[in-house]
This record gives structure tokens, sequence and C-alpha cells, in this order.
């Protein structure tokens, strides 16, 4: 079974611009959870989907949102980059109340 | 806020030895606990999870679980290089969620 898919793999922005990340969940995951890894804070939950429907959001301001599609891929919008928003954000999937499965990870970098 | 402490490390055994990776979680109500591996540059990989006071073997991999103590642990038997990665402590918030709260992670270095 192919595991989860994170699309771009690298990317760099610069200041103020916007950026959509990609995910696509292991067959049959309809749960999709993100979260932001960074060296000083290290995994932050982002937010967590389930039947196109948000279940539960972290503590990131509103700049970050999410939507999931009806074929459970997923999708992170960042508005107004900022510095501070350099990171690996990575997808997460799983069977409903199930154990997470990584995907690669979006490495975004912010100039 | 609820957390999930571990000690960062680094640890450092020998080859073939025995580590032992701990963690302390603060939400009393979880119920799920998991260990990721993750190595330099790479994405977590889940090696273990435990839901069930007690211990839990697969392979070279022991997770135990204390609730009363809120207390979870990771050895990993017959240590070899290829097991050097930062090893991640992950409970899953109690209540109708999937959030996983992370610990900051043990870096693990096995010496040949």
């Amino acid at each position: 079974k192919a595991g989860v898919t994170q699309t771009p793999r690298y990317l760099i922005k610069t200041r103020g611009q916007q950026v959509t990340l990609s995910c696509s969940p292991i067959s049959g995951h309809r749960s999709v959870s993100w979260y932001q890894q960074t060296p000083g804070q290290g995994l932050q939950f982002l937010f967590e989907y389930f039947s196109e429907t948000q279940r539960n959001k972290g503590n990131f301001p509103g700049r970050f949102s999410g939507r999931q599609f009806s074929n459970s891929r997923s999708e992170m919008n960042v508005s107004t980059l900022e510095l501070g928003d350099s990171a690996l954000y990575l997808c997460a999937s799983s069977l409903e109340g199930g154990s997470q499965y990584f995907g690669p990870g979006t490495r975004l970098t912010v100039l | 806020q609820k957390e999930v402490e571990q000690n960062s490390g680094p640890l450092s055994v020998p080859e073939g030895a025995i580590a032992s990776l701990n963690c302390t979680y603060s939400d009393r109500g979880s119920q799920s606990f998991f260990w990721y591996r993750q190595y330099s540059g790479k994405s977590p990989e889940l090696i273990m999870f435990i839901y069930s006071n007690g211990d839990k073997e697969d392979g070279r991999f022991t997770a135990q679980l204390n609730k009363a103590s809120q207390y979870v642990s990771l050895l990993i038997r017959d240590s070899q290089p290829s097991d050097s990665a930062t090893y991640l402590c992950a409970v899953k918030e109690s209540g109708n969620t999937g959030k996983l709260i992370f610990g900051q992670g043990t870096t693990l270095q096995v010496k040949p």
C-alpha cells in the first residue's frame, strides 16, 4: 500500500506571500492531521480533518488554514508568510482513531 | 497546557546494549501512546503504540506503560548503529480528537 504523499517537498517563499501544501493519505484513511516541526518548538499540531470536516485545531493564528476533499486529500494554506513560518510541515493519515502515519513532509523556507 | 516530557539526550549506548528511553505526560485522560523514530532529515516513522498498562513487545522493541505514574518507556534490545536517531514520544490528547502531543525527542547514539 502506498504511503502518505506530500507535495511539494521543498518550497522557498518570501515574506508576505502565501503557500498551499498538499497531502494525499494512505488509501482508505479518512483522517488527516497536519503538524509543524521546528528545531525550537518541536512537533506541534495544526489541525485534524475527517470526512471533509475540521475536527480539531491547534494554537496557530488564523493565517493557517486547511481543508479536506471528498477523496480525503487535504491541503493547508498559510497566508501572509512570516520568517517564523519556516519549518517542516508534516501530514499524517490514519483510520479513525488509529495510529497516525506521516508523509515525507514539505520543507518551507521563508526569506 | 498538556505536556509530554522527554530527556533530550544524547543517550549513548554501545552496540548490543539495551537502550532505555523515557517519557512522562500530564494528560491523565490520555489512552493512546506512541513512539516514533526520526532520522535526521526524514519524517517520523511509527515504531510502537501501546494502549494498556504493562509491556508490549515487537521484535527488539518493548514499550512499557504505567498510567498511574503517567509514564511511558521504550526499550531497544541489542541496539544497532542503525538505531541511532531521535525517538519521539507522542500522546493522543484525551477526548474525541486525533491530536498528538509530542515530546521534544531523545537523541540516541549507538556506538559500534
